[in-house]
C-alpha cells in the first residue's frame, strides 16, 4: 500500500509568514495529490488537486508543487482564518490521506 | 449537494446501512467515496465507486463493508457488517472530481457495549 507522509505535524506562525507543508509518499504517485483543509467543527474543503491546480475559489496565497513522490502546499502568508488541519490525499488507487498538519497562529 | 444519514449508536458486531443522497449531479456518472473521522484523529478513506461501476475498500473495511449506488434515487450507500469499536467516528461521502471537490455534512457512527 502507498503511505503518505506529512511534516511537520504541528506549526505555529505569525501572520504574514510564508508556510511550507511537505507530504511524502512511499511510492510514486505520479500527479494524483490533493490537498484539503479542515477547520475545527467543519467539514474538510478541497484546496487543490492535480498537485498545484487550485480549486474555484480558494485564495491564491495557497499554491502547491511537487512530482512523484515530494509535495509542498505553500501558504505564501498566513491569515488568521488559515488556523486549520491540513491533509494531503492521494486520491488514485489506494485512495490514501496523510495524518494531517495543525496550522496555529503564534 | 449530498447529504449523509443512517448513523447511530450499535453494538460490536452489529451492522449498519450508511445513506447519501445527491442533487445536482448523478451518482451513476460520478466517482463517490466514503472517508471516515474518529473523534479527534484524522481522514481514513474507506471505500470508493466509480462511475463505471468498479469498487474499492481500504484494507481496514474489505470484507466487512460494501459501497453501492442506486441510480433511482440517486443515492450512495454503505452497508457495514461487523462493526468494530474502531470503526466509530464521522462519516462523510464525497464526490470525487480531481480530489473529492463535494462533501456531505457527515453522519455520526458509535460503535460501543
Amino acid at each position: 500500500d502507498i503511505q503518505m507522509t506529512q511534516s511537520p505535524s504541528f506549526l505555529s506562525a505569525s501572520v504574514g509568514d510564508r508556510v511550507t507543508i511537505t507530504c511524502r509518499a512511499s511510492q510514486d504517485i505520479t500527479n494524483y495529490l490533493a490537498w484539503y483543509q479542515q477547520k475545527p467543527g467543519k467539514v474538510p474543503k478541497l484546496l487543490m488537486y492535480v498537485v498545484s491546480t487550485l480549486q474555484s475559489g480558494v485564495p491564491s496565497r495557497f499554491s502547491g508543487s511537487g512530482s512523484g513522490t515530494d509535495f509542498t502546499l505553500t501558504i505564501s502568508s498566513l491569515q488568521p482564518e488559515d488556523v486549520a488541519t491540513y491533509y494531503c490525499q492521494h486520491y488514485n488507487n489506494p485512495r490514501t490521506f496523510g495524518q494531517g498538519t495543525k496550522v496555529e497562529i503564534k | 449537494q449530498l447529504v449523509e444519514s443512517g448513523g447511530g449508536l450499535v453494538q460490536p458486531g452489529w451492522s449498519l446501512r450508511l445513506s447519501c443522497a445527491a442533487s445536482g449531479f448523478s451518482v451513476t456518472n460520478s466517482d463517490l467515496s466514503w472517508v471516515r473521522q474518529a473523534p479527534g484523529k484524522g481522514l481514513e478513506w474507506v471505500s470508493v465507486i466509480l462511475g463505471g461501476g468498479d469498487t474499492y475498500y481500504a484494507d481496514s473495511v474489505k470484507g466487512r463493508f460494501t459501497i453501492s449506488r442506486d441510480s433511482s434515487q440517486n443515492t450512495l450507500y454503505l452497508q457495514m457488517n461487523s462493526l468494530r469499536d474502531d470503526d466509530s467516528g464521522v462519516y462523510y461521502c464525497a464526490r470525487e472530481f480531481g480530489g473529492l471537490d463535494v462533501w456531505g455534512q457527515g453522519t455520526t457512527v458509535t460503535v460501543s457495549s
